[in-house]
């Protein structure tokens, strides 16, 4: 049972280029939302997140767009880097009871110079 | 200063060994952490959590077991590794109520079963 799903499994962007990675859910109980990145080899890092009282949140070149009526939410970088070449997993999680985050399958983004 | 240091960073064990991998956290006080496994090119999943010492909550069965004896610490072992043990053992840790807070991931163990 895939709660979080992801996709493109994997993104080629050029640099400069707006990169769009999307997520969506099934369970509507899910209010949290976070984005990892983790580059090869290296624990995931917290890079942003959103809660599902929010439609939008900003950090940067790193914008979530999240539309709860859908199920569904994505993560844009803007001015694309190379150094932004990592794999990127969109998580969620429900109420303050629930302990468990569950993670999608990942989008593997190239940012080609 | 690192706040959370997982230990050893890589294993290489034969079938039918025991594991022990280690965690700890500091400067939080009585932090919530979690024991993840991820597959080589795949998603994380959640293996056990603990809010406090000496409690543990599994959440997929696996043939491990985790343990918390302090509160900084947080122990994963089995007494035989299996094929399927191979991956990416990951300690992360939070505060507050529940997984919908900031989670924060270890470098991570990467283990290998021979």
């Amino acid at each position: 049972q895939q709660q979080v799903r992801q996709s493109p499994q994997s993104l080629t962007v050029w640099e400069g280029e707006t990169a769009i990675l999307n997520c969506s859910y099934e369970d509507s109980t899910f209010n949290y939302f976070p984005w990892y990145q983790q580059f090869p080899g290296e624990g995931p890092a917290l890079l942003i997140s959103i809660r599902s009282v929010s439609d939008k949140k900003e950090d940067g070149r790193f914008t979530i767009f999240f539309n709860k009526r859908e199920k569904k939410l994505s993560l844009h970088i803007t001015d694309s880097q190379p150094g932004d070449s990592a794999t990127y997993f969109c998580a969620a999680s429900g109420s303050s009871g629930s302990w468990q985050l569950i993670f999608g399958s990942g989008t593997q983004l190239t940012v080609m110079p | 200063a690192q706040t959370i240091h997982q230990w050893p960073v890589a294993e290489i064990k034969a079938v039918g060994s025991p594991l022990s991998l280690g965690c700890t956290i500091k400067g939080k006080s009585s932090p919530n952490l979690y024991w993840y496994w991820q597959a080589t090119g795949g998603t994380l999943q959640q293996l056990f959590y603990s809010i406090t010492v000496g409690q543990v909550e599994s959440v997929v069965q696996l043939n491990l077991s985790a343990s918390r004896p302090k509160d900084d610490q947080f122990i994963l072992s089995t007494e035989k590794l299996l094929l399927s043990h191979s991956g990416f053992y990951l300690c992360a840790w939070s505060l507050g109520q529940g997984a919908n807070t900031e989670v924060f991931f270890g470098k991570g163990t990467r283990l290998t079963v021979v």
